[in-house]
Order: C-alpha cells, then structure tokens, then sequence
C-alpha cells in the first residue's frame, strides 16, 4: 500500500545551526508533496509544500527539494530558531487523493 | 478568515459508548478530511468528504462512519468505544480536495476513551 518513510524520528540542533528532515514515498504517482510542523496541543500547520513540477521551493528560512527518480523529498531549515521546535510531518498525496503522513520529525533547537 | 473549527476540544467517553465531533471548514472550502493522531501509529487517514458524499476511506472498522452536510462542515461518529480509540481526531479542509490542493487542520478533539 502506499507509505511515507522519513528520518530521522528526533533531531536536536543548536540554534543558527541548520536541519535538514528526508523523506520518500511508495506511490509514484503522487505529486503533491507538503510539510506540517505541530506544536503540542495545536493541530498540524502547513509550512511549505511542493509540486511535482518543481524541484525546490523556498520560503524565507525553509526549503523542500524534490526527487521525482528517486521518491525523495527533503525539508531544510536554515538559522534554526527556538520556535522552530516542533515536530515536523512530510506526507505525499497519493494517486487515490488521499494524503498519507510520514511518523514525525521531533526538532528540538537548543538555546 | 475563521479557520478550521473543531467542536468539542476534549470529550471523555466510558467503553461502549458512541461519540460525534463536528468540523467546520475554512469558508468556501468543499473537501474535509478526518485523521486519527496518536503517539504509536502517527496520522492516519480516516475517510475525506466531498459535497456530501464520501469520496475515500482509510483502513478502520465500520464502527468509524462520518457524513457531510451540504454547508460542507463535517461530523464523524464512532460507535462502542473501545480503549484504543482514544486519539487526537483531526480534520482538514482545502478548497476540492484535488491533488494539488493545500489542506489546512484544526486544532483537534481529544478524545479519551475509559
């Protein structure tokens, strides 16, 4: 069935350091691609997301790049912040329009 | 612009019971899916709504159900509780729920199952 890996589970980093989360999927014909970061006690926000026509996309301080060949796709946080600590979710939506997650990014950012 | 709305925030329900939550979509949004969170299986897809008509479903037991009202908000149902359905219950809305649509979460119902 269709399935989102992503690593790593847990990533600490120290502040103005960057962090980078990978992530592939099963479904090849899935293009649509977005990134969720969840604070505790808060639903999931989009942050960025990516369409299989582009192969990187950046907002501000946040990028994703796309490997289409390779089914991967990767979130890169740059000048990492406190408030950046968060757990993060990359998902892909598959081909039967449904949106399948990855099982989260903990990101801790060390003062 | 309101986003999405979930009602309740908590609810505690004894085993064997049933339960509904409600979602309300951003305004003009026609697709609301419906995710179980929880700390071992992660967010998994339950079922995602379209005009009224359920259009996918995930891999849960009859005992989950959901419909849409032709305002678009969303209710889903469990029936007999059971322990393990004690989750974050998700929905998202976005604009048709196509492939390139963004979809945006409330904050949740916790739901405690004892």
């Amino acid at each position: 069935g269709e399935n989102v890996e992503q690593h790593p589970s847990t990533l600490s980093v120290q502040e103005g350091d960057s962090a980078v989360i990978k992530c592939t999927y099963s479904d090849s014909a899935s293009n649509y691609f977005p990134w969720y970061k969840q604070e505790l006690g808060k639903g999931p926000q989009l942050i960025i997301d990516i369409r299989s026509n582009v192969g990187e996309k950046k907002d501000q301080r946040i990028a994703v790049t796309l490997n289409k060949t390779a089914k991967h796709f990767s979130l890169h946080i740059t000048e990492t912040q406190p408030e950046d600590s968060a757990v993060y979710f990359c998902a892909a939506r598959t081909s039967y329009d449904k949106v399948i997650f990855g099982p989260g990014t903990s990101l801790s950012v060390i003062p | 612009k309101a986003g999405v709305t979930q009602t309740p925030r908590y609810l505690i329900k004894t085993r064997g019971q049933q339960v509904t939550l409600s979602c309300s979509p951003i305004s003009g949004h026609r697709s609301v899916s419906w995710y179980q969170q929880t700390p071992g299986q992660g967010l998994q897809f339950l079922f995602e709504y379209f005009s009224e008509t359920q259009r996918n479903k995930g891999n849960f037991p009859g005992r989950f159900s959901g419909r849409q009202f032709s305002n678009s908000r969303s209710e889903m149902n469990v029936s007999t509780l059971e322990l393990g359905d004690s989750a974050l219950y998700l929905c998202a809305s976005s604009l048709s729920g196509n492939m390139n649509t963004e979809a945006f979460f409330g904050q949740g119902t916790r739901l405690t199952v004892v």
